[in-house]
């Protein structure tokens, strides 16, 4: 299982877009990388998700470099309402138990 | 009605006591997931099942056990409560194989251990 690593958290301002890495150096043949979004007292939301190259959705974008070890979700214009935990996931779709991790609080100025 | 339904949403309960958080879906997933999120930290599987008839120890599993009574229905037991089990409970549900394998989430069960 793929371990991955992402900032504890970042701050942002509305209007701007945010970035955010995650590291996967172990990412296997078969993993797909997944980004969930959790606002206070909720259950996790699927956001996005890629396997390689550029993934776009109408709430954001997921960009993989060739070599797969990382990965970066790029939210554009974010509004205080973007401000939650983001969590990156790496797993194999068939086989994969959905460890979640710590995740990246991200905190939204106005 | 929610696609991922959790009751109860709120519990206290005194230690020492068996307790059981239900969980039942309408997607007609085959997987489904216990995860307890603790504050200010992040998600961590208690048990998982991939069919009917597999159940599969996660990251914590000490102190619970579940069963999936069927595919829609998937319980969780903590057999004797203690404080450290309070905590946000979530179950969670998803396809598993192919595209389209996000998971989805329900409200959540709020435990507290006296």
């Amino acid at each position: 299982l793929a371990k991955t690593t992402q900032p504890i958290s970042m701050d942002s301002y509305e209007g701007q877009e945010v970035n955010i890495t995650c590291s996967h150096n172990n990412i296997a043949t078969n993993d797909y990388i997944t980004w969930y979004q959790q606002f206070p007292s909720q259950g996790p939301r699927f956001i996005i998700q890629g396997y390689k190259t550029k993934v776009t959705n109408e709430v954001a974008s997921l960009f993989i470099p060739a070599d797969r070890k990382s990965s970066t979700l790029s939210l554009p214009r974010v509004s205080l309402s973007d401000t939650a935990v983001y969590y990156c996931l790496v797993g194999d779709r068939n086989t994969d138990k959905l460890i979640f991790g710590t995740g990246t609080r991200l905190q939204v100025f106005p | 009605d929610a696609d991922v339904t959790q009751t109860p949403r709120n519990r206290i309960t005194k230690t020492g006591k068996r307790i059981m958080l239900e969980c039942s879906q309408t997607k007609g997933h085959d997987r489904m997931y216990w995860y307890r999120q603790d504050p200010g930290l992040g998600l961590r599987l208690i048990y998982y099942s991939f069919d009917v008839k597999d159940i599969n120890k996660g990251e914590i599993s000490d102190g619970y056990s579940v069963s999936r009574q069927a595919q829609a229905k998937f319980s969780l037991s903590l057999e004797s409560a203690i404080p450290n089990q309070t905590a946000l409970y979530f179950c969670a549900t998803s396809r598993g194989t192919g595209r389209d394998t996000e998971a989805f989430f329900g409200q959540g069960t709020r435990l507290t251990v006296v």
